[in-house]
């Protein structure tokens, strides 16, 4: 049974590019959530998602940040004008049911703004 | 709302016990513990649902206390494995999980 996979693994993008970020969940989970992880921090919540819903998405900034998880295929976040603050490890998990059923993560994405 | 953990780094030798702890300042349904190593992603270790339960695995287990609003994570007889940062995660019914900012464990050897 595999887990939560996202890709990509790494990623750099230049200031101003569009970066985007798929998680697909692991089989049977239908919820997805994504935090966010700076250098030696711990993960901060950024959206949650139910297929083509977004429950919650009160960590997310505002602006250029969207999150999405279709009825087919994986969830995306989405970066839009990148700047060199957007550098982290962005994490996905997913959980077969509401949030306090456990989350299991994938490996993450390294996203490097130059 | 954001969950506090205890100590923030703890250095042990090899087969010491330490203990973590996680702190709310609002009513908790669940409690959920994590380890990450550098550079990975954060693995599951356990979670404590409403009303005192107490889990185990192996080496590890842990207690949550709702009344207080507090859990505790148990490591005993450290081994070199258990190294890395630990995180609680803690929410409401229906909420979505906030974690503390982590506790570093380094075993030595």
């Amino acid at each position: 049974n595999a887990g939560v996979m996202q890709n990509p693994r790494h990623l750099v993008r230049r200031r101003g590019q569009e970066a985007r970020l798929r998680c697909s969940p692991m089989k049977g989970h239908s919820h997805v959530y994504w935090y966010r992880q700076l250098p030696e921090e711990g993960l901060k919540f950024m959206v949650y998602l139910q297929k083509e819903n977004i429950i919650d998405e009160s960590g997310m900034p505002k602006e250029r940040f969207s999150a999405e998880f279709p009825k087919e295929g994986p969830s995306i976040l989405r970066i839009q004008q990148v700047v060199r603050g957007d550098s982290a490890a962005y994490f996905c998990a997913s959980s077969p049911g509401r949030p306090q059923e456990t989350q299991y993560f994938g490996p993450g994405t390294r996203l490097l703004v130059l | 709302q954001q969950p506090v953990q205890s100590p923030q780094a703890v250095i042990l030798r090899e087969g010491e016990d330490a203990v973590i702890n996680c702190s709310s300042s609002k009513a908790l349904y669940s409690v959920h513990w994590y380890r990450q190593k550098h550079g990975e992603a954060p693995v599951f270790l356990m979670i404590l649902l409403k009303g005192g339960e107490q889990k185990g695995h192996e080496k590890i287990s842990a207690s949550f206390n709702e009344k207080k609003q507090q859990s505790s994570l148990y490591l005993t007889a450290s081994q070199l494995s258990y190294s890395g940062t630990y995180f609680c995660g803690t929410g409401g019914r229906d909420d979505k999980i906030i974690f503390g900012k982590g506790t570093r464990l380094h075993i030595l050897p």
